[in-house]
This record gives structure tokens, C-alpha cells and sequence, in this order.
């Protein structure tokens, strides 16, 4: 199977860290993607991170994998308000056609 | 800016009706996906295209169909439409390094 799942809500205070985790069941999945989607809008693509590295920092954003335990999750460090959205989790595997979602986390940040 | 371009941007259809969404890319991305994202999911891959020929589709019925043209617009044709086909639809086209971009969506209602 490609299950992919996340937990549905975080609430953060700005300026702390979020942290949005996400599970996988493919073991073959080779790319693991983080996307931000605002109201009314598409898909951005944050960052991603390929299976056989464990982390990735890109400026505010880290990305831990633990490929044994299939887990993947995204720090995003002084949460501003602007951070406030869904975020989906999102694995591919060799094949590299298409994407499996998880069905997003919706992260509030409160003042 | 992703480049990735649809429309329309909302319509509304009634049961049984058939409806096409487009999608224009960027030039030289030679594959585009289409996924449709049901309210409060992730997005769920329909099919994917790659120099006009469908390589992957994902489970839903052959009344889902694409095309793909040379001139890198793409559309999606749903037939016999149903209630539950109310959805956002996403394009998602990509260069043949794979990063996918996605568009902002069709939303679609069906009454």
C-alpha cells in the first residue's frame, strides 16, 4: 500500500517551532515531499528530501527521516504567522509518476 | 509564480454532465499529472501524461480522460458527472528533473 498520514491539527505560538510529523507505509518510496497549500490555493513545494539521506536544512525548514521506522517530519523554526496553512506530507516511489498525499495537517499560529 | 496556469478557476455543473478543465505548462515540462483534491484530503492522483501519451493512472474510472499537446497544455474531460466529483482539481506539470508545479486548481462543484 501507499498510506500516507499526518495528524489533522497543530497549534503553535509564534516565534516557537513547529514541528509537523507524518508517516509511510511504501519501503520503496525514494522521494519524501513537503508541500504548503494557503486558502484558495495551490500546492508549494517547501522541500523534500531523497530516501537516502536522514536530514536537510533549508533556512527555516529541517527535515528528519527515519526510514526505518518510515517517519518523516518537518521543523519549521520562529513560526511566523504567515506559516499558517495546511501542510501535506507526500511520498513517491521509483516509478516517479505520481505522488501519494497524506491528507494535510492544518497548522494555526496564534499571537 | 509556478508558471503552471488553469481554468477556469471555479465552475458549477449539474449531475450527468460532462466537463473539461485545461491546464497550460511551462514550456519544455514535458510530463503533466492531474489530481483531484476533495475537500478537507490530501489530492489523489489521476493520471499523468509524457509527450502526449498517458504512462500512469491512478484509481479512477474511465470516464476520467486527459490529453496532452505539443504546445504543453493539457486537459481533463469528466463524463457522466457525479456528486462526489465536486472536488478541487490540481495540474501539476514537470521538467524532466522531476520537481512537479503545480497550478492553483478548478474547483468544481456538482449539484
Amino acid at each position: 500500500g501507499e498510506d500516507v498520514e499526518q495528524s489533522l491539527f497543530l497549534s503553535v505560538r509564534e516565534g516557537d517551532s513547529s514541528v509537523i510529523n507524518c508517516t509511510y507505509t511504501d519501503s520503496s518510496s525514494t522521494y519524501l515531499y513537503w508541500y504548503k497549500q494557503e486558502p484558495g490555493a495551490g500546492l508549494q513545494l517547501l522541500t523534500y528530501i531523497f530516501s537516502n539521506m536522514d536530514m536537510k536544512q533549508d533556512q527555516r525548514l529541517t527535515v528528519l527521516l527515519n526510514k526505518k521506522d518510515k517517519h518523516l517530519s518537518l521543523r519549521i523554526a520562529d513560526t511566523q504567522t504567515g506559516d499558517s496553512a495546511i501542510y501535506f506530507c507526500a511520498e513517491t516511489s521509483w516509478q516517479g509518476y505520481k505522488l501519494s498525499f497524506g491528507a494535510g495537517t492544518t497548522v494555526t499560529v496564534r499571537a | 509564480e509556478t508558471g503552471v496556469t488553469q481554468s477556469p478557476t471555479h465552475l458549477i455543473k449539474t449531475r450527468g454532465q460532462q466537463v473539461t478543465l485545461r491546464c497550460s505548462s511551462q514550456s519544455g515540462h514535458n510530463t503533466v499529472s492531474w489530481y483531484q483534491q476533495a475537500l478537507g484530503q490530501g489530492p489523489q492522483f489521476i493520471f499523468q501524461y509524457y509527450r502526449e501519451e498517458e504512462n500512469g493512472r491512478g484509481n479512477f474510472p474511465p470516464r476520467f480522460s486527459g490529453l496532452q499537446f505539443p504546445n504543453y497544455s493539457s486537459e481533463l474531460n469528466v463524463n457522466a458527472l457525479e456528486l462526489d466529483d465536486s472536488a478541487l482539481y490540481l495540474c501539476a506539470s514537470s521538467p524532466d528533473t522531476g520537481e512537479l508545479f503545480f497550478g492553483e486548481g478548478s474547483r468544481l462543484t456538482v449539484l
